[in-house]
């Protein structure tokens, strides 16, 4: 079974269009994360919520708006796209034990590669 | 502001050979990662390291944490084509996890 999954792995789209791209981990963790990894591969944490809740919303367009239906699912949506908004977005989950001997290791999932024509 | 700086950013070496990949960082943090990334896929955890003095090893990779200088190292010990990917390093600070921008390796027969 995948821990993360991501669905489109691909998706192509044109200007002004609305898409969104949704993730699920099956890890039971309680903390989920969305990436932007751009063409020289630099990683930026855009959201992170943690038992559904934002606690990290990076400075991003407003036409970026993530959704948690629960603590499993972390959705991605993005309005009115433009050509900037090419990439690999990476969602990923960790789980917080807390305490000096919590790893928070982050999981990956496979990425979707978003092209704006 | 939390910096993670990471060189080199591009390593061509020889199988056989050894290097080191540096990370320093600009403020205090409790966590540093190391993530290997093959290209077109997704990134996969290597070693966490907690505290002070922190080493791990894994196979021909060995990383180690230095507080005090904030600076942690990734080195790569007889090195085989296997470990061309890149690999990024890592630092939490609040809640907020920063990437280095990454090390492309690349190993040659």
């Amino acid at each position: 079974d995948t821990a993360v999954s991501q669905t489109p792995k691909y998706l192509v789209t044109q200007m002004g269009n609305d898409k969104s791209i949704k993730c699920e981990q099956n890890l039971g963790h309680d903390t989920m994360y969305w990436y932007k990894q751009d063409s020289k591969k630099f990683l930026k944490i855009m959201f992170s919520y943690n038992n559904k809740e934002l606690i990290i919303n990076e400075t991003v367009p407003n036409r970026f708006s993530p959704k948690s239906p629960d603590k499993a699912h972390l959705n991605l949506h993005i309005n009115s796209l433009e050509l900037g908004d090419s990439a690999v977005y990476f969602c990923a989950s960790s789980q917080a034990t807390g305490g000096a001997s919590s790893t928070d290791t982050q999981y990956f999932g496979p990425g979707t590669r978003l092209t704006v024509l | 502001e939390l910096k993670v700086e990471q060189n080199p950013l591009f390593l061509s070496m020889q199988e056989g050979k050894n290097y080191t990949i540096y990370c320093n960082y600009s403020t205090t943090s409790d966590r540093l990662y190391w993530y290997r990334q093959d290209p077109g896929k997704s990134l996969e955890s290597l070693f966490v390291l907690l505290s002070n003095g922190a080493v791990k090893q894994e196979g021909r990779l060995m990383a180690s944490l230095d507080t005090k200088a904030r600076l942690s190292t990734l080195h790569i010990t007889a090195a085989v084509h296997d470990l061309s990917a890149t690999y990024f390093c890592a630092v939490r600070g609040s809640y907020i996890p920063t990437f280095g921008r990454g090390t492309s390796l690349i190993v040659h027969p």
